[in-house]
């Protein structure tokens, strides 16, 4: 198995609601990350958790929070968005410290903030 | 900080042309580059991954070329067909801490 599996693909939300993306893998990686990615331009990294522990946070404002529950799941909960906010989100995993360390991602949720 | 720039930032071309996309970064000290594929409104799909030690990667008509010592990479891709049409990302793996930092991207369309 050799997917990440992100859900939900698309979401439409309101500026007050509360809303969760959802990151699952199985290949045993012990990095995981959230990237945002706008319309015609690269990623930009959001988050990394390596071994289950928040490494890297990205400046991200407050109203994005994230959660690695276990070493497979990776959460991203979303609350009082903006509409700026409204982008592709990918959800990665690699194996840290392999020396042929490869990223691999998910297809991605749409979101959209209305 | 390291920055990765690509070249072109879009081309277009007739099928069964060869062509080459440019990668470039500011710090040779990598752990690895990765190219990837991307269509519109998807993931990232892994094409090919040079380590640093290593000179090239080759995946069917893909060939991947690293010069670290003068930051750059190049992706050749030969006989092009219209199905590779995608914007094309490379990102290097530094050589500290777990932070992928991508270029920008080249948007290639191939023609029938």
């Amino acid at each position: 198995d050799t997917e990440v599996t992100q859900t939900p693909k698309h979401l439409v939300m309101g500026m007050t609601n509360k809303k969760s993306l959802k990151c699952e893998q199985h290949m045993g990686h012990r990095a995981m990350y959230w990237y945002k990615q706008k319309a015609k331009k690269p990623p930009e990294l959001m988050f990394v958790y390596s071994y289950e522990k928040l490494s890297i946070n990205e400046s991200v404002p407050s109203r994005f929070s994230p959660e690695c529950p276990n070493s497979s799941l990776l959460n991203l909960h979303l609350h009082a968005l903006q509409p700026e906010d409204s982008a592709l989100y990918l959800c990665a995993s690699s194996h840290p410290g392999a020396s042929n360390e490869k990223l691999f991602f998910g297809s991605g949720t749409q979101l959209s903030v209305l | 900080k390291q920055e990765v720039t690509q070249i072109p930032a879009a081309l277009s071309v007739p099928e069964g042309e060869n062509l080459v996309l440019n990668c470039s970064f500011t710090d040779s000290a990598i752990y690895n580059l990765q190219w990837f594929r991307q269509d519109p409104g998807k993931g990232l799909t892994s094409l090919l991954l040079i380590q640093s030690s290593q000179r090239e990667q080759t995946s069917g008509r893909l060939n991947a070329s690293l010069d670290k010592s003068s930051g750059r990479s190049t992706l050749y891709i030969a006989a092009s067909q219209p199905g590779d049409s995608a914007t094309y990302l490379c990102a290097v793996k530094e050589d500290y801490g777990q932070n992928f930092v991508f270029g920008p991207g080249t948007r290639l369309s191939v023609l029938p």
